[in-house]
């Protein structure tokens, strides 16, 4: 069955640092598609980034970063010169191609981050 | 604009009470889906819906129910036998049941227990 952990529940840093959120996946299909999710204190989730499991290449968007490697099952995101904007919770999930289950998302359990002026 | 409208913002269930949560989209698309969401947790997906007149049970289904009677509407009821039903819930949808694509997600509506 796939997992998604995301082991940091919380941090907080100082605006204007950089900080990594860690993501690490469980999966037994060989296609699959990894994806963050920002939730600020509204509540809606907001779509960030997806990545195919058969593309290692690395993503930058801006102050945002994503760093994918399959040989550490981890799919990491970083935020550079962070700004109190980018305080919320963020979600990685997984979807398998072929997995067996139900058509959805597993989820990991979110990161709170908090950016202090 | 497009997008996924969810209402109420927030509902109040009595003990032995049937709610129903509202979940709409003018987005065209075919797939829809409901997660629940518990403090301090990640979402947990409920029911989900491939195409209309169809739905399928998530990883906890048990005490709620659903319908696709529309393309663009997805309603979710919480029954008597959810004994446990304060939670965030969160209604997504994207364009077809091919599991590349990109869920897109409502507002949510917060249900509390009276």
């Amino acid at each position: 069955a796939q997992k998604v952990t995301q082991a940091q529940t919380e941090i907080s840093v100082v605006e204007k640092e950089d900080v990594t959120l860690d993501c690490v996946y469980e999966t037994r299909d060989t296609t699959y598609y990894l994806f963050w999710y920002k939730q600020p204190p509204s509540g809606e989730l907001v779509f960030l980034i997806r990545r195919n499991s058969f593309d290692e290449q690395n993503e930058i968007s801006g102050r945002y970063s994503w760093n994918f490697q399959k040989s550490t099952s981890s799919f990491n995101f970083t935020i550079t010169a962070s700004q109190v904007v980018d305080s919320a919770v963020y979600f990685c999930a997984l979807s398998e191609a072929l997995g067996g289950g139900a058509d959805g998302l597993t989820f990991g359990k979110g990161t709170h981050l908090i950016i202090q002026p | 604009d497009g997008g996924i409208t969810q209402s109420p913002k927030y509902l109040f269930r009595k003990e032995g009470q049937n709610v129903t949560l509202s979940c709409e989209q003018n987005l065209n698309h075919d797939a829809m889906y409901w997660y629940r969401q518990d403090p301090g947790q990640g979402l947990r997906l409920i029911y989900y819906s491939q195409i209309v007149n169809d739905f399928q049970k998530g990883d906890i289904a048990e005490g709620y129910s659903v319908s696709r009677e529309k393309k663009e509407s997805f309603p979710l009821t919480v029954t008597s036998a959810q004994k446990n039903p304060t939670a965030f819930y969160l209604c997504a949808s994207k364009r077809s049941g091919d599991r590349a694509e990109t869920q897109y997600f409502g507002p949510g509506t917060r249900l509390l227990v009276l």
